[in-house]
């Protein structure tokens, strides 16, 4: 059973059309929620970290937000340079382990 | 800082071949992290180690596949027969100070390997 799930799989955008990409998690226990963005050939870079239901986070035209269930990751304005991969993980400690488990992904692209 | 360095970026070995792929860590990071990423499974934790230890090899798919830390600059993954369902991009990570709250996880570039 997936502890993490994005959606969309994949979503087109035309320049300057804003939308939201969802990171939902069922793990208990949650100490901290991870985003990163992936280019195509490049490992993932990280983009944010959120703690606590409530808390938002904001870089450039992204802004991320948290929940008790799930996160969202807010795109205003988008360009063709924020075409990419967007990756969420979820850290939390079964048995102790801090080990971050990611979602599948969200794969962006941005048309001019 | 240099970031997290692989080797090599590309690989391309036939069946039945031993691959072997390396890794420098960020300087000072305590732990080293290898991932898997297809497209079927996404992003898979391959086996961690701390102060050089392995902790955790749980998600090692196979006794093919052998990690070691030698020391705290350098890490190898290996494959020995590899397969074509080895086929994968393997990704090296580092962490400060224990994978604890909030601990941010650098990965690198990836080792794009495929066997034929």
């Amino acid at each position: 059973e997936d502890q993490v799930t994005q959606s969309p799989e994949a979503l087109r955008l035309q320049e300057g059309e804003s939308s939201s990409l969802n990171c939902s998690y069922t793990v208990s226990g949650l100490r901290g929620l991870f985003w990163y963005r992936q280019d195509p050939g490049k490992g993932p870079e990280f983009l944010f970290t959120l703690y606590s239901a409530g808390e938002e986070k904001e870089k450039e035209r992204l802004k991320a937000t948290l929940t008790k269930k799930e996160s969202f990751l807010h795109i205003t304005a988008p360009k063709p340079e924020d075409s990419a991969t967007y990756l969420c993980a979820v850290q939390a400690p079964p048995g102790g382990s801090y080990i971050p488990t990611f979602g599948r992904g969200t794969s962006l692209i941005v048309h001019p | 800082d240099a970031g997290v360095i692989q080797s090599p970026r590309h690989e391309v070995t036939e069946m039945g071949q031993e691959v072997t792929l390396r890794c420098k860590p960020i300087s000072g990071h305590d732990y080293l992290f290898w991932y898997r990423q297809t497209m079927m499974r996404g992003l898979e934790l391959l086996i961690y180690f701390n102060n050089n230890v392995p902790i955790d090899d749980s998600g090692m798919p196979e006794d093919r596949f052998s990690a070691k830390m030698p020391n705290a600059s350098f890490s190898t993954l290996k494959i020995q027969p590899s397969e074509p369902r080895d086929s994968a991009v393997y990704f090296c990570a580092s962490t400060l100070t224990g994978t604890g709250v909030g601990n941010t996880i650098y990965f690198g570039e990836g080792s794009w390997l495929t066997v034929v």
